[in-house]
């Protein structure tokens, strides 16, 4: 069965920390995404990456920055965490060119005290 | 920037009736489009996708296009208290060397007994 997994369900940290938010898919994907998700702003692209090393800057990368140094992972990095960062985040991946859409991991409640 | 435009309810039906959920985009050149279920504090999840004018059933969903219009729609026959959560629309662009989803805010379904 296809599997994003995402390395923490809730985690809580204080403010000017760096945080590291890992993906990990199993699916061979070329495709992954970093999303966060707000109450009325719905789910909003903070960094995607078409393949290795490679990546693109989404509609929100500012406060954040990304790697994937191997296929199946993408990393999420909150270089100094600050309160306006506590969100839920959710890891997808897809195929390259495919029309399937996305698999979602399970999604990270984080908390900036 | 592409839009994806939803409702955001909530929509309440009673059991046994028939859901209707509606979504309206902006890009002409869109070609794929899909519909997300998301659980209170979980993760979307993909009920269905649709590429063709016209309808796609799967079960007690319906999928509905109309790119003439720019309009895609959900129908949920039926409707149980366990299809109450929030559906997300979402449009797939291509660029980069891959494919990217444009979400909406969603649409709240209470099924009520």
């Amino acid at each position: 069965d296809v599997k994003v997994t995402q390395s923490s369900r809730y985690l809580v940290k204080r403010t000017g920390e760096k945080v590291f938010l890992e993906c990990v898919q199993d699916m061979d994907h070329e495709n992954m995404f970093w999303y966060r998700q707000d109450p009325g702003l719905g789910l909003r692209l903070i960094y995607f990456s078409y393949d290795v090393k490679m990546k693109e800057k989404g509609d929100i990368p500012e406060g954040y920055s990304v790697s994937r140094e191997k296929k199946e992972r993408f990393s999420l990095i909150l270089e100094s965490a600050s309160t306006n960062q506590t969100s839920m985040y959710l890891c997808a991946s897809s195929f390259g060119t495919s029309n399937y859409g996305y698999t979602f991991g399970s999604g990270t409640r984080l908390t900036v005290v | 920037q592409k839009e994806v435009e939803q409702n955001s309810g909530p929509l309440s039906v009673p059991e046994g009736a028939i859901a209707s959920l509606n979504c309206t985009y902006s890009d002409r050149v869109s070609q794929s489009f899909f519909w997300y279920r998301q659980y209170s504090g979980k993760s979307p999840e993909l009920i269905m996708s649709i590429y063709s004018n016209g309808d796609k059933e799967d079960g007690r969903f319906t999928a509905q296009l109309n790119k003439a219009s720019q309009y895609v729609s959900l129908l949920i026959r039926d409707s149980q208290p366990s299809d109450s959560a929030t559906y997300l629309c979402a449009v797939l662009e291509w660029g980069g060397g891959g494919n990217k989803l444009t979400f909406g805010t969603g649409t709240q379904l209470k099924v009520e007994l």
